[in-house]
């Protein structure tokens, strides 16, 4: 089956500074990849995805990149600001119904 | 529109008891799906429905079952609780590969 590997899992960053979160997945069948924030005690919800025929997609502050030769996906998110701070987590599709295999979280905390 | 909704948001069982988690949704999305995250661990599929009437395992699904009831209902049934099945359990749904629209969560624990 799929398997999402998600790094860093805990990020901290100085207000202003940018962002890195890689993940690599291992089904070549994969073709749409999510990137979702969980604040605390919330529900996670979409930031931004991507489709496999795209190599990369920007929204503002956040841009995710797309290597389907290599197989990993990063979000990157400049500028950023102390509500950026969350858990984030990258997913990849598995099997044609859509469902989605999450990497285990990358907590990004961002210093005023 | 409430998206997906979610009951009990809290429960405490014993070992050995059973329970059923409520999902439904009110945006007719054809695919639900329960997840379970636990610290460290991400989030966990245990089954998912791609349409009404049908049913399919996830990573996780040993100790579960679930019932599409319709298009809108999606139950999840602890037979037997047992303490590993303590989590948060969330459900979603989507319309085909795309967007999850989570559910609040329900915090369940097994003494």
């Amino acid at each position: 089956g799929e398997n999402v590997e998600q790094h860093p899992s805990t990020l901290s960053v100085q207000e202003g500074d940018s962002a890195v979160i890689k993940c690599t997945y291992s089904d070549s069948a994969s073709n749409y990849f999510p990137w979702y924030k969980q604040e605390l005690g919330k529900r996670p919800q979409l930031i931004i995805d991507i489709r496999s025929n795209v190599g990369e997609k920007k929204d503002q502050r956040i841009a995710v990149t797309l290597n389907k030769t290599a197989k990993h996906f990063s979000l990157h998110i400049t500028e950023t600001q102390p509500e950026d701070s969350a858990v984030y987590f990258c997913a990849a599709s598995w099997r044609s119904q859509g469902n989605l295999i999450f990497g285990k979280g990358t907590k990004l905390s961002v210093k005023p | 529109n409430a998206g997906v909704t979610q009951t009990p948001k809290f429960q405490v069982l014993k070992t050995g008891q059973s329970m059923t988690l409520q999902c439904a949704q009110d945006m007719n999305h054809n695919s639900m799906y329960w997840y379970r995250q636990d610290p460290g661990m991400g989030l966990r599929l245990i089954y998912y429905s791609a349409s009404e009437g049908t049913t399919d395992k996830g990573e996780v699904p040993n100790g579960y079952n679930v019932s599409r009831l319709n298009k809108r209902e999606f139950s999840l049934r602890l037979e037997s609780a047992a303490p590993s099945q303590t989590s948060v359990y969330f459900c979603a749904s989507s319309e085909g590969p795309g967007e999850l629209f989570f559910g609040e969560g329900s915090r369940l624990t097994v003494l």
